[in-house]
Order: C-alpha cells, then sequence, then structure tokens
C-alpha cells in the first residue's frame, strides 16, 4: 500500500524566511511524485511532477527535488500569498488516483 | 491546461436528501475520473474510481449505494449522495486525467453541509 507522510503539519514563517517542506513516501513502482497548493475551501492546484532521484522543477519561488524515499519542497523568500496547504501525492502505477499525503499548512507573515 | 469544472461549489440540504455533483472537463476528455473526499485539516480520501460506460470502482469502506456514481460521457462523470446525513458533510473534489497525461487535475471542489 502507498504511502505518503508529510512534515511539518504546518509552518509558521516571516516574509523573506526561505525554508523547506518534507514529504517522505513508500510505494512499489513510482510512476511520479506531484506537489499540490490548496487554498482554503477549493481543489488542489498542480505545481510539479517528479519521476526519478535526483530530478528538480522550478515555478518562481518553489523548488522541488525528489530522491528514493523523498521530496522536499524548497520555498525561497516567500511572500504573503504563498500561504496555502501544501499537498505531495504518489502515483504507485496501480489504476487508481493518487495517494496524498496530509498536506503542509504553510503561513507567510508580512 | 486541461480545466476540470464542478458544479455546485456549496449545497446545504436536509438530511434524508438526496444531492447530486457534477464534475466535468471542459477542454479534454477523460476516460477515468477520481471521486475524492476531504474532511476538515484531513488529506483527500480517494472513493471511488469513476469509468466511462462501466461501473464505478469503490475503495474499501465507501458504500456504493449511498454514493452513486454515473460516467456516462467522455467528459462527465456525477456524484450522487443519496439519503445524505450530517456525517455525510464534506469536501468533495472530482480530478481527471487527459488520456496520456500522467498528472491529475482538480475541480474546484464542493462543500456539502447535511443539517
Amino acid at each position: 500500500e502507498d504511502q505518503v507522510t508529510q512534515s511539518p503539519e504546518a509552518l509558521r514563517l516571516q516574509e523573506g524566511e526561505s525554508s523547506s517542506l518534507n514529504c517522505s513516501y513508500t510505494v512499489s513502482g513510482l510512476r511520479g511524485l506531484f506537489w499540490y497548493r490548496q487554498d482554503p475551501g477549493k481543489g488542489p492546484e498542480f505545481l510539479f511532477t517528479l519521476y526519478s532521484a535526483g530530478e528538480e522543477k522550478e515555478k518562481e519561488r518553489l523548488k522541488a527535488t525528489l530522491t528514493k524515499k523523498e521530496s522536499f519542497l524548497h520555498i525561497t523568500a516567500p511572500k504573503p500569498e504563498d500561504s496555502a496547504t501544501y499537498l505531495c501525492a504518489v502515483d504507485g502505477g496501480g489504476a487508481d488516483g493518487l495517494t496524498f499525503g496530509k498536506g503542509t499548512h504553510l503561513i507567510i507573515q508580512p | 491546461g486541461a480545466v476540470v469544472s464542478q458544479h455546485p461549489s456549496w449545497v446545504i440540504c436536509k438530511s434524508g436528501t438526496s444531492v447530486k455533483i457534477e464534475c466535468r472537463s471542459l477542454d479534454f476528455q477523460a476516460t477515468t475520473m477520481f471521486w475524492y473526499r476531504q474532511f476538515p485539516k484531513q488529506s483527500l480520501m480517494l472513493m471511488a474510481t469513476s469509468n466511462e460506460g462501466s461501473k464505478a470502482t469503490y475503495e474499501q469502506g465507501v458504500e456504493k449505494d449511498k454514493f452513486l456514481i454515473n460516467h456516462a460521457s467522455l467528459t462527465l462523470s456525477t456524484l450522487t449522495v443519496t439519503s445524505a446525513h450530517p456525517e455525510d458533510s464534506s469536501f468533495y473534489i472530482c480530478s481527471a486525467r487527459p488520456t496520456g497525461r500522467e498528472k491529475l487535475f482538480f475541480g474546484s471542489g464542493t462543500q456539502l453541509s447535511v443539517l
């Protein structure tokens, strides 16, 4: 059974204070690891897909990295509008939908 | 990018009534759509996989007679919560994967409140 664990559960940062969110996963055969952003009362918004260890992707202030056991979402010099819940999910190759972690609730204070 | 439209965004209903939620892929075809449920501060939990032209596949613990899924076309799946009760109150989210692409696109979600 695929498992995804995200840490920390919540993170409060000052504007401009860089940090990283962690996603540890267990899967029999990784077809893809996904990062989504979710704002309150809305569906998840796609950020990145990573497929193999060593892969990195960047988008504005966010950079996602992947190893064989975990992924990190690095946020550099965050702004208040980056406040959201960040979800990590894995596709284990079955016909089912993705397996999600509980998310990290990120708050950026001005 | 691919767009998934979900309606309604909010619904409040009395206990015992049925509620239908629609999920449409606007600019792509989806033979498979997924329905998730999310409780406050919890992760998305897969409820069922909706397959166009055939029966849905339900996750363990999800009552198929309570959560009716119909995927009548390549762009539309519906979830009907039958005889809703307060414990069914939750945020329901649909998603779809365009053919040949691996990432899922999500609808905006439906907040269901059963009084």
